[in-house]
């Protein structure tokens, strides 16, 4: 069954520490893609990233990172010198790319909140 | 451009009414997606359309909720009888096209409270 879990509910930093938030997926398939979204308290979720199965390189972008581990099914996500402006829920969620299923729907995760404190 | 827009953003209504929640996706892009998201949870797969077919319908959760997109572009849910169970962000989200092509684009959502 396709699964995303995000174990941390919520997680509370002071501004500039570095901060991981996990994702686990579990899949029937070989290829899919994973992706992270924010949701500030506005409510819109914001595209962050995209991989797909067969990249497992880690990418950086600003102080945003992220790494993929296939072997352990998980695809987490760094914030470095983490800023108020990055509170915020965050969401990873996964999609399934078969030819035989006739979608592309994302599954979700529960999200986990993030404060970040001056 | 544009991003998706969803009209309106906030939907009061009473037990038991009909509603329509609609949806403007980004220019050109011929996929369209409605999720819905309860309070502390992620958002729930509804229906994904492809250009003006609804090619998986498979997270309605009841012949409650219906959608159309009759000409490939805006699209519109419709919730009969609402319940107050149905009170939740509706989320619609667009992408370029289509299956595997892997980013939606979310719009702002549509606040619907059933009292």
């Amino acid at each position: 069954a396709q699964k995303v879990t995000q174990a941390q509910t919520e997680i509370s930093v002071v501004e500039k520490e570095d901060v991981t938030l996990d994702c686990v997926y579990e899949t029937r398939d070989t290829t899919y893609y994973l992706f992270w979204y924010k949701q500030p308290p506005s409510g819109e979720l914001v595209f962050l990233i995209r991989r797909n199965s067969f990249d497992e390189q880690n990418e950086i972008s600003g102080r945003y990172s992220w790494n993929f581990q296939k072997s352990t099914s998980s695809f987490n996500f760094t914030i470095t010198a983490s800023q108020v402006v990055d509170s915020a829920v965050y969401f990873c969620a996964l999609s399934e790319a078969n030819l035989s299923y006739n979608t592309d729907k994302l599954i979700f995760g529960t999200g986990t909140r993030l404060q970040v404190f001056p | 451009g544009a991003g998706v827009s969803q009209t309106p953003s906030n939907k009061v209504t009473e037990k038991g009414k009909y509603v329509e929640l609609r949806c403007d996706p980004i220019s050109g892009h011929t996929a369209l997606y409605w999720y819905r998201q309860s309070l502390g949870q992620g958002p729930e797969f509804l229906i994904y359309f492809q250009g003006t077919g609804a090619a998986d319908d498979s997270g309605l959760p009841n012949d409650r909720f219906f959608a159309v997109r009759p000409e490939g572009s805006v699209s519109t849910l419709k919730i009969q009888r609402t319940e107050r169970g149905d009170s939740a962000v509706y989320l619609c989200a667009s992408s370029s096209s289509g299956r595997f092509s892997g980013t939606q684009y979310f719009g702002p959502g549509t606040r619907l409270t059933v009292l």
